[in-house]
């Protein structure tokens, strides 16, 4: 089945130590989308990927960076990462930006515990 | 600034129940709407869309309704299931997706 598949499921990394999470489609989806959900809160977007256009929200601090190196791949960096950072990440999919049919495919999420 | 949100955080129904999950909206320009539901440790799931154009949408045990007057979504869920039990987010889509606040709902059994 065609989908959007994170990797991990869970993450535990050290405060400070970069750490990288990875999101994967086959649903050949034009824009890829990162979200940070903490907890009890609605997901908040991070940034996204039209291609190869990269788009900012003006809110999200410098520290979190994205890689998208191929269609298919997208990933999340945290140079630094805080307590403040724990939260789920969601990765998502859309054919095109802006209204899309059915909104947008949304992984399972990556859980990240900053100690 | 303008947002989506939700009147009720939590909402708790006997099972067989219906039930009714409502959402805000402040930008009137906005003509697209989401309804997603959120299991635990789940990613959003589409539920059912709704455009500016129409007042109520149907789907399987859903039912959503626009009222563009006051702003107001809302979302029917018909012989709730313990299966229903989740976070329920509204999102408008306009250039990317924004989600009110969620609702918990719980079904008693």
């Amino acid at each position: 089945d065609a989908m959007v598949i994170q990797n991990p499921r869970y993450q535990v990394t050290q405060f400070g130590k970069p750490v990288t999470l990875s999101c994967s489609q086959t649903l050949n989806h034009n824009v890829m989308y990162w979200y940070q959900q903490k907890s009890s809160q609605a997901p908040k977007l991070l940034f996204h990927y039209y291609d190869k256009d990269f788009n900012n929200e003006a809110d999200t601090p410098d520290n979190f960076q994205s890689r998208r190196p191929n269609t298919s791949f997208c990933f999340l960096d945290i140079r630094s990462p805080g307590l403040g950072d724990a939260a789920m990440y969601l990765c998502a999919t859309s054919r095109e930006p802006g209204t899309g049919l059915h909104g947008y495919t949304f992984g399972s999420g990556t859980r990240l515990t900053v100690v | 600034g303008e947002s989506v949100g939700l009147h009720l955080p939590t909402l708790s129904v006997q099972e067989g129940d219906n039930s009714i999950i409502n959402c805000a909206y402040s930008n009137s320009a906005s003509d697209y709407f989401i309804w997603y539901k959120q299991e635990s440790g789940k990613g959003p799931q589409f539920i059912i869309d709704i455009r500016s154009n129409m007042d109520k949408r149907q789907g399987q045990r859903v039912t959503v309704l626009l009222n563009k007057t006051v702003k107001h979504l809302s979302l029917q869920i018909a012989a709730t299931q313990p299966g229903d039990s989740a976070v329920y987010f509204c999102a408008e889509n306009n250039n990317d997706m924004r989600f009110g606040a969620g609702t918990r709902l719980t079904v008693k059994p």
